[in-house]
């Protein structure tokens, strides 16, 4: 079975400094991974994705993600946070069952970026 | 180009009753992917339509069910409502020719039972 785990409930950080958020991942097979993001009542609005080739990617507002194999990790990261980037963050997994594609998320971790 | 589209936007339902929600995926996408989404939690898988069938099933009762229309819209039904079912429950579309695109959400239904 294909899970994510986000082991951080919330992250705080200063406006202007660098930000991490953390994902670790199980899936069978070549992993595709997301990062999504969420404001209050909104649904979720897509970041960024790993589906093959360079280890970083870049996404939306500035947003990075850095995926390791060995470590099943893909972590967000952005070098310099903005108190807009305040907000809920989902990792994501997309695998397959039955020839269908599932997509399983995190729990989330609410960034606050600190004025 | 419209993104999904779900209504309504609130519902307020009584413990035993039955709800229909409803969705509209982006224009292109033929796959719906329904997800419940509690207070403080990640969203959950609840099932996946495809060409009119469900094609992906999470651990949801069967009080869970759902439908899709030729024009790829779909509704999903609870019945027999309990006050766990309140949640937020999302609505993502995709193109199912490709994996590597990621899912579009509509905004949600804010179901509360009471």
């Amino acid at each position: 079975a294909q899970s994510v785990a986000q082991p951080e409930d919330q992250v705080n950080v200063a406006e202007g400094n660098p930000l991490t958020v953390k994902c670790t991942y199980s899936v069978s097979g070549n992993p595709y991974l997301f990062w999504y993001v969420q404001y209050p009542n909104r649904g979720l609005q897509f970041l960024l994705k790993y589906i093959t080739g360079d280890n970083l990617v870049k996404g939306s507002y500035g947003f990075e993600a850095e995926f390791n194999k060995s470590q099943t990790s893909f972590h967000l990261k952005k070098p310099s946070a903005l108190v807009s980037d305040s907000a809920l963050y989902f990792c994501a997994v997309r695998g397959f069952s039955g020839g269908y594609q599932k997509v399983t998320f995190g729990i989330g971790t609410k960034l606050q970026v600190i004025p | 180009d419209a993104g999904v589209t779900q209504s309504p936007t609130h519902l307020i339902k009584t413990r035993g009753q039955q709800v229909t929600l409803r969705c509209s995926p982006k224009s292109g996408h033929d796959t719906v992917s329904w997800y419940q989404q509690a207070l403080g939690q990640g969203p959950q898988f609840i099932f996946q339509y495809y060409e009119e069938e469900e094609r992906q099933r999470g651990n949801f009762p069967d009080r869970f069910s759902g439908h899709q229309f030729p024009n790829y819209s779909s509704e999903l039904n609870v019945n027999a409502l309990l006050l766990g079912d309140s949640a937020l429950y999302l609505c993502a579309s995709s193109p199912g020719s490709t994996t590597s695109s990621p899912l579009h959400f509509g905004n949600g239904t804010r179901l509360t039972v009471t």
